[in-house]
């Protein structure tokens, strides 16, 4: 079936750190990757995606690489800020089939 | 331009009480979508929507759950007779087509309490 696992948090880092919140999926077909971020009571939003084997996606200093043999999407960044804590959901689609979802991974930045 | 709205943003009821959480789409957007966030859980999808017909609703908990879109700009998604354990943020999204591409949006959540 269609499932992503991502680690577990929650994950406290101090400002300046480098972060890795790793992602594995099911690979079934084809399927497109995205990381997702929700900010506190907030819903959430598209942070980044990737769409075949290879690509990278990045945006805001995050970054992650849509590796096909490891069946792995993990998001990194090099410097994190107190302003990225929020919780971090993988995600992943194939056709027309809706987003599934990982279970979100709680980021705190103190500084 | 507005992005996916719900209402009630906060909702706390008895247990046995009948809940209503609204959800306007962004406009444009063919394709509606309910989630249902929970610790234990994470996020679930319920029920989505395409061009106003529902699509798959095999996440729907159980019958006390229901969602209509009688039109395309509204959603609504009840719970008759609401339980303790339907506590959870229940997320709108919409998106353009199927939500393929996978770029929904998010409204910011109805956060429902039971007691």
């Amino acid at each position: 079936g269609n499932s992503v696992t991502q680690m577990e948090g929650p994950v406290t880092l101090s400002e300046e750190a480098f972060l890795t919140i790793n992602c594995t999926y099911t690979a079934t077909g084809y399927p497109s990757l995205f990381w997702y971020v929700q900010y506190p009571g907030e819903g959430l939003q598209l942070l980044l995606k990737a769409t075949k084997a290879d690509d990278k996606g990045s945006n805001k200093g995050f970054e992650a690489t849509y590796r096909k043999e490891t069946t792995s999407f993990h998001l990194e960044k090099g410097s994190v800020q107190v302003s990225d804590s929020a919780v971090y959901f993988c995600a992943r689609n194939s056709g027309n089939t809706p987003l599934v979802f990982g279970k979100g991974t709680r980021l705190s930045v103190i500084a | 331009d507005a992005g996916v709205i719900q209402s009630p943003r906060h909702e706390v009821t008895e247990m046995g009480q009948e809940v209503t959480l609204r959800c306007k789409p962004i406009s444009g957007h063919n394709s509606l979508f309910w989630y249902r966030q929970t610790m234990m859980r994470g996020l679930e999808l319920l029920i989505y929507f395409n061009n106003n017909v529902p699509i798959d609703d095999s996440g729907m908990p159980e019958d006390r759950f229901s969602a209509k879109m009688p039109n395309a700009s509204f959603s609504t998604l009840k719970i008759q007779p609401s339980e303790p354990r339907d506590s959870a943020v229940y997320f709108c999204a919409s998106s353009r087509s199927g939500g393929d591409t996978g770029e929904l949006f998010f409204g910011e959540g109805s956060r429902l309490t039971v007691l």
